[in-house]
């Protein structure tokens, strides 16, 4: 059992580049988050999948897209990088629809944008 | 709309020492509690969480929480500090609402001292 697990692990883009970073996870959970995280300000929701086929917007979705592909990904695209998208990007699933339970972590992309 | 208050950034114990990091949440009804523990260079791994029932919350590594509904808090503790027990540490409030909305802190990093 891997997990959630992110690709890549570290990226450099330069302004205006885009990008794809993919999560996949083998829990055959239901819903998917990404989050960024910037120093002094945890960790924010980019946007979340609350099921297979839809997608919603969380706290801070300006500048991204994302698709979730089939149940275990969902990935999440950066069409035009600025500098401000320097950040790590975390991915997250946790179970069954409609029944609480903890969100399990991916490792993190650790983005910069020169 | 929810939000979670971790008063301290950065803390400092002793190794052997008593641990308290401090968690106060702003929500109406009873939310769903997590502490999270975040490595250098890791994702975050799930430490115990409060649903309901018994509000003394026991978890890996020897860590417990106490929710206190009175207060507002979810303040993590533990009896002895290890040096491997240095990391950050997040508290995050779920609610439901279409999906599960997990709102985190900012975070307080733990250093331990020989």
């Amino acid at each position: 059992n891997a997990g959630v697990t992110q690709t890549p692990k570290f990226q450099v883009l330069k302004t205006g580049q885009s990008m794809t970073l993919q999560c996949a996870q083998d829990m055959n959970h239901n819903s998917m988050y990404w989050y960024r995280q910037d120093p002094g300000m945890g960790l924010r929701l980019i946007y979340y999948s609350a099921s297979e086929g839809t997608t919603d917007k969380g706290e801070v979705p300006n500048g991204y897209n994302v698709s979730r592909l089939n149940k275990r990904e969902f990935s999440l695209r950066l069409e035009s990088a600025a500098p401000s998208q320097t950040s790590v990007y975390f991915c997250a699933s946790t179970g069954l629809a409609g029944e609480w339970n903890e969100q399990f972590f991916g490792p993190g992309t650790r983005l910069t944008v020169l | 709309a929810q939000s979670v208050t971790q008063p301290d950034i950065h803390i400092t114990v002793s190794e052997g020492a008593s641990l308290e990091l401090r968690c106060n949440y702003s929500y109406g009804a009873t939310p769903y509690l997590f502490w999270y523990v975040q490595s250098p260079g890791q994702g975050l791994q799930l430490l115990l969480k409060y649903f309901s029932g018994d509000t003394l919350v026991q978890g890996i590594k020897g860590f417990e929480a106490e929710f206190k509904r009175s207060q507002s808090s979810f303040n993590l503790r533990k009896p002895s500090v290890h040096w491997s027990d240095a990391a950050e540490y997040f508290c995050a409030v779920g609610v439901s609402g279409g999906y599960q909305k997990v709102t985190f802190g900012i975070g307080t990093k733990l250093q331990v001292i020989p």
